[in-house]
């Protein structure tokens, strides 16, 4: 089974401040129709998640340009370019390449 | 408006059984594999498994924690995808969750979430 591992676990970040989450797989990502299946889910207290990002880079329609999505191979990165307040939840990666497998989340707070 | 909402949580002792129910709406359910994905109390996401759709032979697969207890279906007359959970254990307490994508890897894979159906198993 593919292993997600995402750090940091908790990330608190001042309002108006970048905020990097990262994530790796065990082995790579690269699927043998040349394409990455790494996405991102963002989700906010009680609420049920939602896509931000597939494909490693792209954004799902409604999500704001301060998310972007990088990476390749078995490294990949999430950013936020100026955290706002509605950004506060925990954060997952998901690889689809390989079945199905979800990093531990990691927790965005406001400081 | 694409939509999935999920129902037939609800208490249930160890040992016995649940069916849940992911009702559909708003794009073409035939198009669609259908995967259920749960997340315990306080813990993060994990996958269940999937059925694919009738163009792929409606096959299924699963995790391994709920292999042989867990039975996905699907009704394409109705456009709802079923999760039947036997053999109930403590740790499948959960918040069920059904999402959906082409297959597993595709562009529109798990694009859209239900609101989720909470599964207690608690004697």
């Amino acid at each position: 089974d593919v292993v997600m591992t995402q750090s940091p676990l908790s990330l608190p970040v001042t309002l108006g401040q970048p905020a990097s989450f990262s994530c790796r797989s065990s082995q790579s990502l690269v699927h043998s129709d040349g394409n990455t299946y790494l996405n991102w889910f963002q989700q906010r207290p009680g609420q049920s998640p939602r896509r931000l990002i597939y494909k490693v880079s792209n954004r799902d329609s409604g999500v704001p340009d301060r998310f972007s999505g990088s990476g390749s191979g078995t490294d990949f990165t999430l950013k936020i370019s100026r955290v706002e307040a509605e950004d506060v939840g925990v954060y997952y990666c998901m690889q689809g390449t390989h079945w199905v497998t979800f990093g531990q989340g990691t927790r965005l707070e406001i400081k | 408006e694409v939509q999935l909402v999920e129902s037939g949580g609800g208490l249930v002792q160890p040992g016995r059984s649940l069916r849940l129910s992911c009702t559909t709406s708003g794009f073409t359910f035939g198009d669609y594999a259908m995967s259920w994905v749960r997340q315990a109390p306080g813990k993060g996401l994990e996958w269940v498994g999937f059925i694919r759709s009738k163009v792929y032979g409606e096959t299924t697969e699963y995790a391994a924690s709920v292999k042989g207890r867990f039975t996905i279906s699907r009704d394409e007359s109705k456009s709802i995808a079923y999760l039947q959970m036997n053999s109930l254990k403590t740790e499948d307490t959960a918040v069920y969750y059904c999402t959906r994508g082409r297959t597993l890897a595709s562009s529109d894979t798990f694009d859209i979430w239900g609101q989720g159906t909470m599964v207690t198993v608690s004697s």
